[in-house]
């Protein structure tokens, strides 16, 4: 499967711990973006990369969260010290820059990783 | 700011009759349209979009959606509804393609009655 990856699928944990998201990317894709999605809601932006650059960061992301893309291939999402409005779907996607060959302005969505904050 | 309105968060039709699924957003400048579907316990998946050009778009699955700039507006459509539609449908703009910060709508639960 080449398809965007997310680990875990689900996570459960108690406020106040921390959590770590990966997202392994379509390899030939130098984006990354996070979203959260909660329930009854569309995904909302949270960051974006291009290869191991940080671009963008949504006031979403509060200073418990941060992510990284350290080799511009896979990315990770933290979040310190959960609570219970952490409850949500975070969703990663990828795909190729505008002057890619393959660029269609389509994003890539992996399956998502579900957290429930206790 | 760019926003996305998605009219009706559930929507039910009977098996082959027309889908119509409405989405209006807020631009003060051309905006890119997507409609993303989303199948229980799988990822977003892109129907269709909108950039430039013609303003009638086809998608995937026998889906299209019609951008109207006097309506602000870009409704999915599918003449006869099947049972596998039946799904999560989003849609998103964005104003600077390019860089696919999307915003999304709300979502609309389609369900398809036998």
């Amino acid at each position: 499967d080449t398809g965007v990856s997310q680990n875990p699928r689900h996570k459960i944990t108690k406020r106040g711990q921390n959590v770590t998201f990966r997202c392994d990317p379509i390899s030939e894709h130098n984006r990354l973006y996070w979203y959260r999605q909660t329930l009854g809601q569309g995904p909302e932006f949270l960051t974006y990369f291009q290869n191991e650059a940080q671009l963008e960061k949504s006031r979403l992301l509060s200073d418990r969260f941060s992510a990284e893309r350290p080799k511009g291939s896979f990315s990770t999402l933290e979040i310190q010290r959960t609570e219970q409005g952490d409850s949500a779907m975070y969703l990663c996607a990828s795909s190729p820059s505008r002057l890619a060959g393959a660029y269609t302005g389509e994003l890539f969505f992996g399956e998502g990783s579900r957290l429930t904050v206790l | 700011a760019q926003s996305v309105t998605q009219l009706g968060s559930h929507v039910s039709v009977s098996e082959g009759a027309l889908v119509l699924l409405r989405c209006n957003y807020s631009s003060s400048v051309p905006p890119y349209l997507f409609w993303y579907v989303q199948y229980p316990n799988q990822g977003l998946q892109l129907l269709l979009k909108y950039t430039t050009g013609a303003t009638l778009v086809k998608g995937i699955n026998g889906f299209e959606a019609e951008f109207k700039k006097s309506e602000t507006s870009f409704h999915l459509t599918k003449p006869s509804a099947h049972m596998s539609d039946a799904a999560e449908y989003f849609c998103a703009v964005s104003f600077n393609f390019g860089n696919e910060k999307l915003t999304f709508g709300t979502g609309t639960r389609l369900t398809i009655i036998p």
